[in-house]
């Protein structure tokens, strides 16, 4: 079965330090999703990707995020300047185009664990 | 601001008993409705999907919508100690697809 494979599986960066976050989506799936889920936490959004741009993001997806498609298969998350409060689960996730009125599910990556220190 | 509230748990339940998964959604314009399992330090996993008001059933697992009283629920019948794990339920608004919003879920403990 397809599926949404993320890398890596963890990341430990310094506090002030850039990383990213790559995702490659389930192959016939347009939408992208980043959610984050800070250990104890809900899970919660991001920001959404659709058709080469940002269709909708969070308060928490502010100038110290964003997010690319470089090519036809990955999907990345760039956090400049990482601060303690970044340390979370990181989830891609991606979904098929929706019905007329409906969601399609989500299919979630497996995570990366990033931890600033 | 948009809420989906889950039960406090955990809940505990013996090997074969009928578990039920409750939540409320506070956005009355919510179309889509998802139930995702999340064993400890893994990603939500979709168990179930549900639109219109009523039941559906997958299995041992059954989801019901009461769109008038914002609720939808999630039944596990036979529960298996694999069955353990964190229930999330997940809400979107109506439309394209729009984010999700999640509960802080519910943890489920099968006592063999």
């Amino acid at each position: 079965e397809p599926e949404v494979t993320q890398t890596p599986s963890h990341q430990v960066t310094q506090m002030g330090q850039e990383v990213i976050l790559r995702c490659v989506p389930i192959s016939n799936h347009l939408y992208f999703y980043w959610y984050r889920q800070i250990l104890g936490q809900k899970v919660e959004f991001l920001v959404s990707f659709y058709n080469n741009e940002i269709s909708e993001k969070s308060e928490i997806f502010d100038d110290q995020f964003s997010v690319e498609r470089p090519d036809g298969s990955n999907f990345t998350l760039k956090i400049r300047s990482t601060k303690l409060e970044d340390s979370a689960m990181y989830f891609c996730a991606s979904s098929t185009p929706p019905g007329q009125s409906t969601h399609s599910p989500l299919h979630f990556g497996n995570g990366t664990r990033l931890t600033v220190t | 601001q948009k809420e989906v509230e889950q039960n406090s748990g955990p809940l505990s339940v013996p090997e074969g008993a009928i578990a039920s998964l409750n939540c409320t959604y506070s956005d009355r314009g919510s179309q889509s409705f998802f139930w995702y399992r999340q064993y400890s330090g893994k990603s939500p996993e979709l168990i179930m999907s549900i639109y219109s008001n009523g039941d559906k059933e997958d299995g041992r697992f059954t989801a019901q919508l009461n769109k008038a009283s914002q609720y939808v629920s999630l039944l596990i019948r036979d529960s298996q100690p694999s069955d353990s794990a964190t229930y999330l339920c997940a809400v979107n608004e109506a439309g394209a697809n729009s984010k999700l919003t999640f509960g802080k879920g519910i943890t489920l403990s099968v006592r063999p």
